[in-house]
């Protein structure tokens, strides 16, 4: 049983274009959630925590679907620098974190 | 900006033998996890550490594994007899102590761990 899984991809999309991944979680007593991204050979860097009301960052805005066990991230206008593996992250009751595969997104120009 | 450090930024060990990874958390942090990420897999959580102890830990956290905070800067990770399976990068993170369940998690640069 894979606790959170995400499409690898890759999804290629030229400069300007509108984006969307999506995560799913198995453990539905999950507290909290977050996006990270990862570029090649780097650490995860935090791209935003998803909020039950869903959120906004500029051209990022992450959903979440309890009801579903889902978590969405929207991004808006790619730019080639949004080029990354995106993780999925989510938190279970007890301090402990999972992270999916990642899906990774090539920003064409 | 506070940052994650993590010393050495690439280790080779015969299998067998120990190595300890060392991560300096942001200073005000007081919860501290450790993860791998074999190369081209997912990142995996190995342990979580809070008030001198372990929090939680994985099914990958054997008796190998061992996790110490000597001072109080200093969060180290020992792998007592290395194996192959063992190379991978391994990744240090903190977080803020009011909110750990909701607050970010501030992640280091990694160590790279070859084992021969």
């Amino acid at each position: 049983r894979k606790e959170v899984e995400q499409d690898p991809g890759p999804f290629n999309v030229p400069e300007g274009a509108t984006v969307a991944f999506n995560c799913t979680y198995s453990n539905s007593a999950s507290q909290s959630f977050f996006w990270y991204r990862q570029d090649c050979r780097k650490e995860p860097k935090l791209l935003m925590s998803v909020y039950s009301s869903g959120n906004e960052d500029g051209r990022f805005t992450a959903q979440l679907n309890r009801a579903s066990q889902y978590i969405s991230l929207l991004i808006r206008d790619s730019k080639l620098s949004d080029s990354a593996t995106y993780l999925c992250v989510v938190n279970d009751n007890f301090n402990k974190f999972y992270f999916g595969s990642g899906t990774k997104l090539n920003v064409k120009p | 900006e506070p940052e994650v450090t993590q010393t050495p930024s690439h280790q080779v060990t015969q299998m067998g033998q120990e190595v300890i990874l060392r991560c300096v958390p942001i200073s005000n942090h007081l919860y501290f996890y450790w993860y791998r990420q074999i190369l081209g897999q997912k990142v995996e959580f190995l342990v979580s550490f809070y008030n001198n102890e372990i929090s939680e830990k994985s099914e990958i956290f054997d008796d190998q594994f061992s996790v110490e905070r000597p001072d109080g800067s200093n969060f180290t990770l020992k792998i007592r007899s290395t194996k192959l399976e063992d190379s991978a990068m391994y990744f240090c993170a903190s977080s803020d102590p009011q909110q750990p369940q909701q607050e970010t998690q501030y992640f280091g640069p990694g160590t790279r761990l070859l084992v021969l």
